[in-house]
């Protein structure tokens, strides 16, 4: 089975701290995704990578920065958390080798992490 | 446009079948229809997914029109540990998640 694996289930942080989430999976899997999680407004994409070093904006990247040094390792970085980061933050892969097909693919969630910023 | 339409809620017994229908009337010929789930707490998972063919996994069947612009997913006996939200997705461009359908199954 698939594992996807996420750093914290539960953060909570001040405004203007740098705040770091971690995404492992344990499958070899290419490509790899950030997305987040608000009520009334679905799952949104916010970053994701296709390959080690590589990265692509999704639809709200704006407060974002991610980070792909190894294959099995994705990290979302917010550079200085605001209050309207509060949300929750889920990170998925898949294994889909060609680039176009990335996101159109099955994809698999880790439990996702609820960031709470004061 | 790449929505598809759910029923914002349905409700089944614990050991009946539970048929979540969904639309997708604009879906092109190389998207996949796929189907996802959210229990409470938890990242979405994937269920089933499927292109022109009925599909069936352990999990769920999964029913598609011969027009491709419906699709419905049977889950043949709900358990209690089947209440979550549904999502139907049309893989255009990238799986869009939109509100799903909350299923609630009652003992």
């Amino acid at each position: 089975d698939v594992k996807v694996t996420q750093s914290s289930r539960y953060l909570v942080k001040r405004t203007g701290e740098k705040v770091f989430l971690e995404c492992v999976q344990d499958m070899d899997h290419e490509n790899m995704f950030w997305y987040r999680q608000d009520p009334g407004l679905g799952l949104r994409l916010i970053y994701f990578s296709y390959d080690v070093k590589m990265k692509e904006k999704g639809d709200i990247p704006e407060g974002y920065s991610v980070s792909r040094e190894k294959k099995e390792r994705f990290s979302l970085i917010l550079e200085s958390a605001s209050t309207n980061q509060t949300s929750m933050y889920l990170c998925a892969s898949s294994s889909a080798k060609v680039q176009g097909r990335a996101l159109r693919e099955t994809q698999y969630f880790g439990p996702g992490t609820r960031l709470l910023v004061l | 446009d790449a929505k598809t339409t759910q029923p914002n809620s349905m409700e089944s017994n614990e050991e009946e079948p539970v048929h979540l229908p969904c639309n997708h009337s604009t879906i092109s010929g190389t998207d996949y229809i796929h189907w996802y789930r959210q229990l409470p707490s938890q990242g979405p998972e994937y269920v089933i997914h499927g292109l022109t063919s009925n599909v069936n996994n352990r999990m769920a069947s999964l029913a598609i029109a011969e027009d491709r612009k419906s699709s419905t997913l049977i889950l043949h006996r709900a358990t209690l540990r089947d209440a979550a939200v549904y999502y139907c997705i049309r893989s255009w461009g990238k799986l869009q998640f939109g509100a799903g359908t909350q299923v609630v199954v009652t003992p």
